[in-house]
């Protein structure tokens, strides 16, 4: 069964760029679709955007101009990059998996990473 | 962009039945998945395709989608159940195309 996991900094200040990094466990990252998603207490789930396992992109348009997904499938890991932060960015960063786009679900979460942006 | 209503809360009795509603313009012509979320823990995939249980999930999780509404049941509510559950579904036709309903908390007690 696969695994995800977020990892990186539970802190970061404004202005700077959040890095986070979901590991993939049990599972290849070819064939599926990854995807960043965010919960804030006051904006319920967010999509960020998603990858592609080839390498194609798609981002939400209210972030696209910050932000930057990528991976290596060397690691199995998918990295998210996001920056120029502010304290709206305050969030609980999750990755998800799924198998296509236009209909299909996401069918495995990782625990979710919290990053604070403040000073 | 596409919009999913969600109410914010829903409260239900232990062994009772709890219905959280998402709606959404022609909703019945998508594909309506559904999780849920607690904190510290990672968001599961509840009902898939409006009404399909994935392998684990409890036969009191089911799901249905019509009309406007789409509809999550869970039956025989424990305190277990307490959760934020989200409403999903994909909009090809924006460039926004993944779409959360803004979440229900399910109360039990």
């Amino acid at each position: 069964q696969v695994h995800l996991q977020e990892s990186g900094p539970g802190l970061v200040k404004p202005s700077e760029t959040l890095s986070l990094t979901c590991s993939v466990s049990g599972g290849s990252i070819n064939s599926y679709y990854w995807t960043w998603i965010r919960h804030s207490p006051g904006k319920g789930l967010e999509w960020i955007g998603y990858i592609y396992y080839i390498g194609t992109t798609d981002y939400n348009p209210s972030l696209s101009s910050r932000v930057t997904i990528s991976l290596d499938k060397s690691r199995n890991q998918i990295s998210l990059s996001l920056n120029s932060v502010t304290a709206a960015d305050t969030a609980v960063y999750y990755c998800a998996r799924g198998a296509g786009t236009s209909g299909y679900p996401f069918d495995s979460w990782g625990q979710g990473n919290l990053v604070i942006v403040s000073s | 962009s596409y919009v999913l209503t969600q109410p914010p809360s829903v409260s239900v009795a232990p062994g009772k039945t709890a219905t959280i509603t998402c709606g959404g313009h022609s909703i019945g012509s998508r594909s309506v998945h559904w999780y849920q979320r607690k904190p510290g823990q990672a968001p599961v995939l509840v009902i898939s395709y409006d009404s399909d249980r994935p392998s684990g999930i409890p036969e009191r999780f089911s799901g249905s989608n019509s009309g406007n509404t789409a509809t999550l049941t869970i039956t025989r509510a424990v305190a277990g159940d307490e959760a934020d559950y989200y409403c999903q579904v994909w909009d090809g036709s924006s460039d926004h195309p993944v779409v959360f309903g803004g979440g229900t908390k399910l109360t039990v007690l």
